[in-house]
């Protein structure tokens, strides 16, 4: 068991660029969500795949945020034009299916906009 | 009223103390409740799972379930500095996303 696996741990870029991270579940679990973390604040639901299939996006992710899980596995989540206000931490966790399933979380993603 | 609420703190305690955290939440719906502890600047780490009313044992930490008055919360026993981080209560919503409180903070001083 290797665990989530995020990359990369931190990303430094200026406001107007676009920015991809990457997620590597668990191998065995179907399940993979993105959740964004801001300072003091517990970490707030972004999306959701069961497999390739996309099955949730919160109200907060913009039409500048876009996931994907192409084929079932790794993950990507892509901020486009980024701005002040999307300086956090991403974090990324997988499952296996059901809602009493625990997630597990990879050491997550740092963004911050200049 | 927030999904889930949690009191922020810090909490502090002296080691060897027991340090009592506490959450309540809306959703009367909820089946299950994670409770994960974060240390600053790193991701949440899993440390208990109750799926039924009543208390769960695992080592220095008992959960304990109260559907009907929608109340959570965690006690760590013989708390030592090692356990001061923020301690997250998510219940599950339907499709399964968590829904994190605030988190409480709690400080345990040697």
């Amino acid at each position: 068991d290797t665990g989530v696996s995020q990359d990369p741990r931190h990303k430094i870029t200026k406001r107007g660029q676009n920015v991809t991270f990457r997620c590597d579940p668990i191998s065995e679990h179907n399940r993979l969500y993105w959740y964004r973390q801001t300072l003091g604040q517990g970490p707030e639901f972004l999306t959701y795949f069961q497999n390739e299939a996309q099955l949730e996006k919160s109200r907060l992710l913009s039409d500048r945020f876009s996931a994907e899980r192409p084929k079932g596995s790794f993950s990507t989540l892509e901020i486009q034009r980024t701005e002040q206000g999307d300086s956090a931490m991403y974090l990324c966790a997988s499952s296996f299916p059901g809602s009493n399933q625990p997630q597990h979380f990879g050491d997550g993603t740092r963004l911050s906009i200049l | 009223q927030k999904e889930v609420e949690q009191n922020s703190g810090p909490l502090s305690v002296p080691e060897g103390a027991i340090a009592s955290l506490n959450c309540t939440y809306s959703d009367r719906g909820s089946q299950s409740f994670f409770w994960y502890r974060q240390y600053s600047g790193k991701s949440p780490e899993l440390i208990m799972s109750i799926y039924s009313n009543g208390d769960k044992e695992d080592g220095r930490f008992t959960a304990q379930l109260n559907k009907a008055s929608q109340y959570v919360s965690l006690l760590i026993r013989d708390s030592q500095p090692s356990d001061s981080a923020t301690y997250l209560c998510a219940p599950p919503g339907n499709t399964g996303k968590l829904i994190f409180g605030q988190g409480t903070t709690l400080q345990v001083k040697p």
